[in-house]
């Protein structure tokens, strides 16, 4: 019972465009939401998260955009650079039973390949 | 100086055999965590530890043992190697107070295990 899906295994975008990643979810107890970026042969790298109080987080070239009613996340990159080509995760935490610890919950990841 | 650290990189060994992968952080966080990286590229979590201290034990088999000698290790014992343990391990760790989750988990390079 996958909690967290990326539907889309890769993407390809031209340099300069936007990329956008989407990301849906099924548990409304989620209140955390986090991109990760992952080269190959790398563990994955924190990107940008977003609580869900929030409805966007920006970071430089990076917004988040939560859409709480639909259960939906995007992660927009513009303008698209060719380092960004890389696999995004998408990862929700809520709070694991009574106690403080967060477990993340992770998509299957989307391939963004950007094209010179 | 890396942030998280995981020995060895690759490992390939027998069925039947047992086998250790380490895990360091220096970034003095609480918490610590095992991820199992399947074929179909999702991230599950397995174990995790708060202060040296059991917090997360998924549905693993019990051949998988962590050993969390202080808070700043984690290492994962595999007993009797089977050849569906064949996957990539990661490593993280992460501050666990919940004002901190959004600033998510660091992880290692990953372990590439291959059993034969």
């Amino acid at each position: 019972d996958q909690q967290v899906k990326q539907n889309s295994p890769s993407l390809s975008v031209q340099e300069g465009r936007i990329s956008i990643l989407n990301c849906d979810y099924t548990n409304s107890m989620f209140d955390y939401f986090l991109w990760y970026k992952k080269y190959p042969a790398e563990g994955p790298t924190f990107l940008i998260s977003i609580s869900s109080i929030k409805d966007k987080n920006e970071d430089g070239r990076f917004t988040v955009f939560l859409n709480k009613s639909a259960k939906h996340l995007s992660l927009h990159i513009v303008p698209s650079q060719p380092g960004d080509s890389a696999v995004y995760f998408c990862a929700a935490s809520g709070r694991r039973g009574m106690d403080s610890n967060y477990q993340l919950i992770w998509g299957a990841g989307t391939k963004l390949i950007i094209k010179p | 100086d890396t942030a998280v650290s995981q020995t060895p990189k690759y490992l390939v060994t027998q069925m039947g055999n047992d086998k250790s992968i380490k895990c360091e952080q220096n970034l003095g966080h609480d918490t610590m965590y095992w991820y199992k990286q399947d074929s179909k590229k999702f991230l599950k979590i397995m174990f995790s530890y708060n202060n040296k201290e059991l917090i997360i034990n998924e549905t693993v088999p019990n051949r998988f043992s962590p050993k969390s000698p202080d808070k700043a290790h984690l290492n994962l014992h595999i007993n009797s190697l089977e050849l569906g343990d064949s996957a990539v391990y990661f490593c993280a760790s992460s501050q666990d107070r919940r004002t901190r989750v959004l600033q998510g988990q660091f992880f290692g390079p990953g372990t590439r295990l291959t059993v034969l």
